[in-house]
């Protein structure tokens, strides 16, 4: 069965400092995999997506992703954080049957 | 450009009543639509997804049902309402055939 797994529930990171969440997932076949961005109070964003090809996607608002089949992983960076990241980060995978699997999510709080 | 709409923003409903949460899609057709529901620390859980009019798949048996009565209109009900049916509520949609979804603003229940 697929599944999402997000080792860290919370992660803090000083302001211009960079960021990686990490997500490991679980599944047979090539995955589609996916980053959302959730503020408070607010319904998720997609930031970047990963189908096949590149193994590095760029995505929304300076993040990027990493596609590393041997380590099934897909870890969220970006070089500098800004206050306005503030969020929880969701990693997803996607299967055939057009639905989705979400891991935990990871809170990010940032430091002046 | 697509849209999707959530209503109400907030709802707080006593025990044993019942409840209509709402979503409509705008600028697309036949989507692939899914209700979740966001318990805290809990994640994203898929509660009912539909590919077409009249067409409800239930993935976790509970108080919930859902309906399609229109291509882009989603509502998911409940006759009477537990405690334990509170959380952050949300609506999304994807194209036909298209794995990433799209999510609504989302609906905040408080049953009490």
């Amino acid at each position: 069965a697929q599944s999402v797994t997000q080792p860290d529930i919370h992660i803090t990171v000083s302001e211009g400092a960079s960021l990686e969440l990490r997500c490991n997932y679980s599944y047979g076949a090539t995955p589609y995999l996916f980053w959302y961005v959730q503020s408070p109070g607010q319904g998720l964003q997609l930031l970047l997506k990963y189908f096949s090809g590149d193994t590095l996607v760029q995505g929304i608002k300076g993040f990027e992703a990493e596609f590393k089949r041997s380590q099934s992983s897909f870890n969220l960076r970006k070089p500098s954080v800004h206050w306005s990241d503030a969020a929880e980060y969701f990693c997803a995978v996607g299967a055939r049957d057009d639905k989705i699997i979400f891991g935990k999510g990871t809170r990010l709080h940032i430091l002046p | 450009s697509q849209t999707i709409h959530q209503w109400p923003a907030t709802l707080v409903q006593p025990v044993g009543s019942p409840l209509s949460l709402e979503c409509t899609v705008e600028g697309t057709s036949n989507p692939n639509l899914y209700w979740y529901r966001q318990a805290a620390g809990r994640g994203l859980q898929l509660l009912f997804y539909s590919v077409g009019i009249g067409q409800i798949s239930s993935e976790v048996p509970q108080n919930l049902s859902a309906s399609r009565p229109q291509d882009r209109q989603f509502i998911l009900s409940s006759k009477k309402l537990l405690l334990s049916d509170s959380g952050f509520y949300l609506c999304a949609w994807s194209g036909p055939g298209v794995a990433e979804q799209y999510f609504g603003p989302g609906t905040r229940l408080t049953v009490t």
